[in-house]
């Protein structure tokens, strides 16, 4: 695997308590996002970020915001966590726009 | 919204067997990637063939591209079991950000 370490990759939390996901590359790439993976939709976009303190939407970021201070770390915070929120979260990293991505391990988050 | 649609959404072959995934997407694309994820593991880029590329191999994988047809295809030739995971096409729907539309992906079994 790529330089990217997700963490953690287990947590159960309750509904409305914010949760934050960290994802760590040792690859020095400009380019980091995060996904959610579920069952019938695939994966989608929450946030991607092109550089220090450059992020912007995807497709699904309601109730999500991120963070990327350094090159190498890039948070996702659920603000107040809902049930709908349970998923298997996916970072990935890319060098350029136009180069395939690296995925992390991928953090099972259940909302109960 | 989903921009990749694959099919078959499930293919069960036995080993030695080709098998061909297809993928068609909507939108105008700069490049197509596909990827593979073994069960509760992240995802593994396999290919990316850019829009003015037709045909594009790498080792026992062979991906073609239609832009005409808004169209791919993945074959896996000479399968093993180890070919057992689900495949994913992505495009780059959202012009030259990085940012990934994923299909539903196809569920391929190889059986010994």
């Amino acid at each position: 695997d790529a330089g990217i370490t997700q963490s953690p990759r287990h947590k159960v939390t309750e509904t409305g308590t914010p949760v934050t996901l960290r994802c760590h590359q040792t690859e020095n790439h400009r380019y980091m996002y995060w996904y959610r993976q579920d069952p019938g939709h695939g994966l989608r976009l929450i946030h991607y970020s092109y550089g220090v303190k450059d992020t912007d939407k995807g497709e699904v970021s309601d109730g999500y915001s991120v963070s990327r201070s350094k090159t190498e770390d890039f948070l996702l915070t659920l603000e107040s966590a809902t049930s709908s929120q349970t998923s298997v979260y996916f970072c990935a990293i890319s060098e350029r726009a136009d180069t395939e991505a690296f995925f992390g391990q991928g953090t099972r988050l259940t909302v109960v | 919204s989903q921009q990749g649609e694959e099919d078959p959404q499930a293919l069960s072959i036995q080993e030695g067997e080709n098998a061909t995934m297809n993928c068609s997407y909507k939108t105008s694309i700069n490049n197509l990637q596909w990827y593979r994820q073994n069960s509760g593991r992240g995802l593994v880029h396999l290919i990316l063939i850019r829009s003015n590329e037709r045909e594009k191999h790498s080792g026992r994988l062979r991906v073609t591209l239609d832009t005409s047809k808004k169209s791919s295809s993945l074959l896996i030739t000479a399968s093993r079991a180890a070919d057992t995971a689900s495949y994913f096409c992505a495009t780059d729907a959202y012009g030259n950000t990085g940012k990934l539309i994923f299909g539903q992906g196809t569920t391929l079994q190889v059986k010994p």
